[in-house]
C-alpha cells in the first residue's frame, strides 16, 4: 500500500481557479469511488471538502469540486479566496477495509 | 454534536508502547454504521491512516503498522483506543482519532489531534 501522489505546491490569484491533481493504481483510485479530498490550515485538524470523488459535505462551498479519471483524482477550487490558502489532502479507499491518503498538497492563493 | 478527543503522554521513549485514548462525547461508539480511526501526521508531512475499529468490534489496520497496532474499544466509557509498540522517533506525530460513516471511507470528523514526541 503506497501513498496516493500529489504535487507538493500549487497556486492562484484571487479568483482564479486551480485544480490539484492525486494519483493512485489500479487498486485503489482505479477501482474505487471513494476519492476524498480533505483541507488543513497551520496547527488544525484537517477537514472534509469532497467525498465519493464529487460530493460535498453540508457548508462546503460549491466554489470546491471534485473528479476522477482511471487512476488519477483532481480537485478543483474556484474563485479562489484568501482563506482557501491551506493544505489539501487526498484519500481513496484501497480495498481489504484500508484507506490510502496522499502526501498532501500546499496551495498559496497569491 | 458529537464530538471526539484525544488523551495520552505526550513523550514516550524508545522501545516503549505509544497508548492513546479517544474520548467520544455526543455518540456512541458502538451504534450508528461508524469506523473509529486513528490517523497520524508526522511534523511537516503528510496525513497516514493507522488503523480503525468498526462499530461491530472489528478492527482494520495499515499493512505497514500491522505488526506494532492495536486498536480497542470500552463501550462502558465509550472510548476507544490505540497502542503501538516497540516506537521509534520515527512514530513522533500529532495524532488524531477520527469517525468515517461506513460505507463511504471518508472522515467526517476529527479531533484537535495530539502531539507524541519518542524521545529519551
Amino acid at each position: 500500500q503506497s501513498a496516493l501522489t500529489q504535487p507538493p505546491s500549487a497556486s492562484g490569484s484571487p479568483g482564479q481557479s486551480v485544480t490539484i491533481s492525486c494519483t493512485g493504481t489500479s487498486s485503489d483510485l482505479g477501482r474505487y469511488n471513494f476519492a476524498s479530498w480533505y483541507q488543513q490550515h497551520p496547527g488544525k485538524a484537517p477537514k472534509l471538502m469532497i467525498f465519493e470523488v464529487n460530493k460535498r459535505p453540508s457548508g462546503v462551498p460549491d466554489r470546491f469540486s471534485g473528479s476522477k479519471s482511471g487512476n488519477t483524482a483532481s480537485l478543483t477550487v474556484s474563485g479562489l479566496q484568501a482563506e482557501d490558502d491551506a493544505d489539501y489532502y487526498c484519500s481513496s479507499y484501497a480495498g481489504g477495509n484500508t484507506l490510502v491518503f496522499g502526501g498532501g498538497t500546499k496551495l498559496t492563493v497569491l | 454534536q458529537v464530538q471526539l478527543q484525544e488523551s495520552g503522554p505526550g513523550l514516550v521513549k524508545p522501545s516503549q508502547t505509544l497508548s492513546l485514548t479517544c474520548t467520544v462525547s455526543g455518540g456512541s461508539v458502538s451504534s450508528g454504521a461508524y469506523y473509529w480511526s486513528w490517523i497520524r501526521q508526522r511534523p511537516g508531512k503528510g496525513l497516514e491512516w493507522i488503523g480503525y475499529i468498526h462499530y461491530s468490534g472489528s478492527t482494520y489496520y495499515n499493512p505497514s503498522l500491522k505488526s506494532r497496532v492495536i486498536i480497542s474499544r470500552d463501550t462502558s466509557d465509550n472510548k476507544f483506543s490505540l497502542m503501538l509498540t516497540s516506537v521509534t522517533d520515527a512514530d513522533t506525530a500529532v495524532y488524531y482519532c477520527a469517525r468515517l460513516v461506513d460505507g463511504l471511507a471518508a472522515v467526517g470528523l476529527w479531533g484537535q489531534g495530539t502531539l507524541v514526541t519518542v524521545s529519551s
